[in-house]
């Protein structure tokens, strides 16, 4: 398995709050992302890293930022937490190479916002 | 905006048959395609991954790409019950970023 950890695994939060996930990788990929899965929708990409420092917004990125200080971390905040944003997030990892660009996946975080 | 549809089932096939998932895509451009399995609770594993036309196989899994029909497949042989899952098909959606869009996923029920 690629070495990717997510923390926390559960959160429970209230509205209005600030919330900071943590994905941690051991693989030394270039590229990292944050997907956020919904029944009905599937996998929708928050946002994404193909650097340190270098990151850009994906496909549902309002109410979310992230940071990549570190090449082994990519932080997702939610800013002010909203029950919309109830959700499991998933983080990604990616190298390129001979293989293409196979995503590989960390365990998830069930967020709930009350 | 790019799309990837797929049929959300469930399919419910008799173990030992042949399981088939179908996905379509919108854009042409796309060059890699990809399968993820997941289970319930649990997050997308690769099953495999498939780039020319035509039939990749490892294992009991073959992918069948159809880059001017737009539709990539995967047939799953001698299905088990273990198979039961819900699969998950991407496309590759910008190269330079190594982005994918993913479809909805369809929900395999594999009866013993």
């Amino acid at each position: 398995d690629a070495g990717i950890t997510q923390s926390p695994r559960h959160k429970v939060t209230e509205t209005g709050t600030p919330v900071t996930l943590r994905c941690h990788q051991t693989e030394n990929h270039r590229y990292m992302y944050w997907y956020r899965q919904d029944p009905g929708h599937g996998l929708r990409l928050i946002h994404y890293s193909y650097g340190v420092k270098d990151t850009d917004k994906g496909e549902v990125s309002d109410g979310y930022s992230v940071s990549r200080s570190k090449t082994e971390d990519f932080l997702l905040t939610l800013e002010s937490a909203t029950s919309s944003q109830t959700s499991v997030y998933f983080c990604a990892i990616s190298e390129s190479g001979t293989g293409g660009n196979e995503q590989f996946f960390g365990p998830g975080t069930r967020l709930t916002v009350l | 905006q790019k799309e990837v549809e797929q049929n959300s089932g469930p399919l419910s096939v008799p173990e030992g048959a042949i399981a088939s998932l179908n996905c379509t895509y919108s854009d042409r451009g796309s060059q890699s395609f990809f399968w993820y399995r997941q289970y319930s609770g649990k997050s997308p594993e690769l099953i495999m991954f498939i780039y020319s036309n035509g039939d990749k196989e490892d294992g009991r899994f073959t992918a069948q790409l159809n880059k001017a029909s737009q539709y990539v497949s995967l047939l799953i042989r001698d299905s088990q019950p273990s198979d039961s899952a819900t699969y998950l098909c991407a496309v590759e959606a910008d190269t330079g970023f190594q982005k994918l869009v993913f479809g909805t996923g369809t929900r395999l029920l594999v009866s013993p």
